[in-house]
């Protein structure tokens, strides 16, 4: 049957402090990945990316974190805003022969409360 | 302004109609993608295209059909064939092939289609 009430994981963080988003991938060829920031309605915009021979970088307030011995994956936003407020999404191309073709996980709900 | 813009923003169907839903870009980018989102879940690819008059079915092509005469458009078309197509639709592009930061893909507003 069609599952009903699909619910994303929240996260609820209070204006000022830093945010961990997490995200696990499965597989271990997946060479590049991407944070997506999806507001209500809207189309994704890209955040931040990294490939899979750096393990760490760094935006403007956001730092992408990346262990690939665990197949792990994490977003830090700092000084969290209301505007931060969103569901955030990684992304991961499995692989250079996989060319474009983006494996999406299912997305955090970020709460920003003041 | 370079983008990627989708209409119609809203877009109600009848069962047994086909629709189709429009994206366009001019940002100058090789390759366009449709995807499927449904509430609480991740994008799902219909169709990409890496180049002009050349697409691939993505992981849930079926019920969904593309065109891509142009460079800047690729116009996706659900058919009465598919079975729950009440979804928001995305389109995005990238500037090219092969596994590089210019692979990031840009998203358009969206279009929800709702079947009555």
């Amino acid at each position: 049957g069609e599952s009903v009430g699909l619910h994303l994981p929240t996260l609820s963080v209070q204006e000022g402090d830093n945010s961990i988003i997490n995200c696990a991938y499965s597989n271990s060829a997946s060479d590049y990945f991407i944070w997506y920031k999806q507001e209500s309605g809207k189309g994704p915009q890209f955040i931040i990316d990294i490939r899979s021979n750096m393990d760490k970088r760094q935006g403007q307030r956001v730092t992408v974190l990346l262990n690939k011995t665990v197949k792990h994956l994490s977003l830090q936003i700092a000084a969290t805003q209301p505007g931060d407020s969103a569901v955030y999404f990684c992304a991961e191309i499995p692989g250079t022969d996989s060319w474009g073709k983006l494996q999406f996980g299912a997305g955090t709900q970020v709460v920003v409360t003041p | 302004d370079g983008g990627i813009t989708q209409s119609p923003k809203y877009l109600f169907r009848k069962e047994g109609q086909n629709v189709t839903l429009s994206c366009e870009q001019n940002l100058n980018h090789d390759a366009m993608y449709w995807y499927r989102q449904d509430p609480g879940q991740g994008l799902r690819l219909i169709y990409y295209s890496q180049i002009v008059n050349d697409f691939q079915k993505g992981d849930i092509a079926e019920g969904y059909s593309v065109s891509r005469e142009k460079k800047e458009s690729f116009p996706l078309t659900v058919t009465s064939a598919q079975k729950n197509p009440t979804a928001f639709y995305l389109c995005a592009s990238t500037l090219g092939q092969g596994a590089s930061s210019r692979d990031t893909q840009y998203f358009g507003p969206g279009t929800r289609l709702t079947v009555l």
